[in-house]
């Protein structure tokens, strides 16, 4: 079993819509937790960066990490075409600064 | 700022042949990471250095891989001799030194062994 599983997708939702994509993970010493968002031919970017259990909003996302279930998500609402790009969930045990175990991504179109 | 520098954007080699990768962080981060992203592993660190230390090389793959941090501006990774199942996309990664500071990403590597 890998430490983090995300479902590759693709996922293919109208504009407007809220997208959920989720990540589980099975090393309970992660307390550090992201959300990279990556274009095609680019490098991720950050989106996201949460410290242990609980919920962070930014402007149409929000993070949720449940360290109780090792489950985490990210919610796109009123979602864009512009958000279409591959969403990668990481994480680790110490802080952002130290290596991140990723996901195999998510792959996200926003159909206009 | 001009983020992460990579070099070279693309590379297309034959088999057996030395490549070399080039990294330059965002000025004043301490921490550089080098990953590699597949379809079949996706993304993966291969080693990170402090402070120009290397402080984590299980990720790479074989003595055929090596990375080097010369000082604070400047990082290589050195595939010799390269096989087809190096071709994959190469990524450079910076951080501060805080406990809240992330990885910031460059553009990448795109390594294509023939």
């Amino acid at each position: 079993q890998k430490e983090v599983e995300q479902d590759p997708g693709p996922l293919s939702v109208p504009e407007g819509a809220i997208v959920s994509l989720n990540c589980t993970y099975s090393n309970s010493a992660f307390q550090y937790f992201m959300w990279y968002r990556q274009y095609s031919r680019k490098g991720p970017e950050l989106l996201m960066y949460t410290y242990s259990s609980g919920n962070k909003e930014d402007g149409r996302f929000t993070a949720q990490v449940d360290k109780s279930s090792k489950y985490i998500s990210l919610f796109i609402r009123d979602s864009q075409p512009s958000d279409s790009a591959t969403y990668l969930c990481a994480m680790s045990s110490h802080s952002g600064n130290t290596p991140l175990v990723f996901g195999k991504g998510t792959r996200l179109s926003v159909i206009a | 700022d001009a983020g992460v520098i990579q070099s070279p954007r693309h590379e297309v080699t034959e088999m057996g042949q030395e490549v070399t990768l080039r990294c330059k962080p965002i000025s004043g981060h301490d921490y550089l990471f080098w990953y590699r992203q597949t379809m079949m592993r996706g993304l993966e660190l291969l080693i990170y250095f402090n402070n120009n230390v290397p402080i984590d090389d299980s990720g790479m793959p074989e003595d055929r891989f090596s990375a080097k941090m010369p000082n604070a501006s400047f990082s290589t990774l050195k595939i010799q001799p390269s096989e087809p199942r190096d071709s994959a996309v190469y990524f450079c990664a910076s951080s501060g030194q805080g406990a809240t500071d992330t990885q910031y990403f460059g553009p990448g590597t795109r390594l294509t062994v023939l």
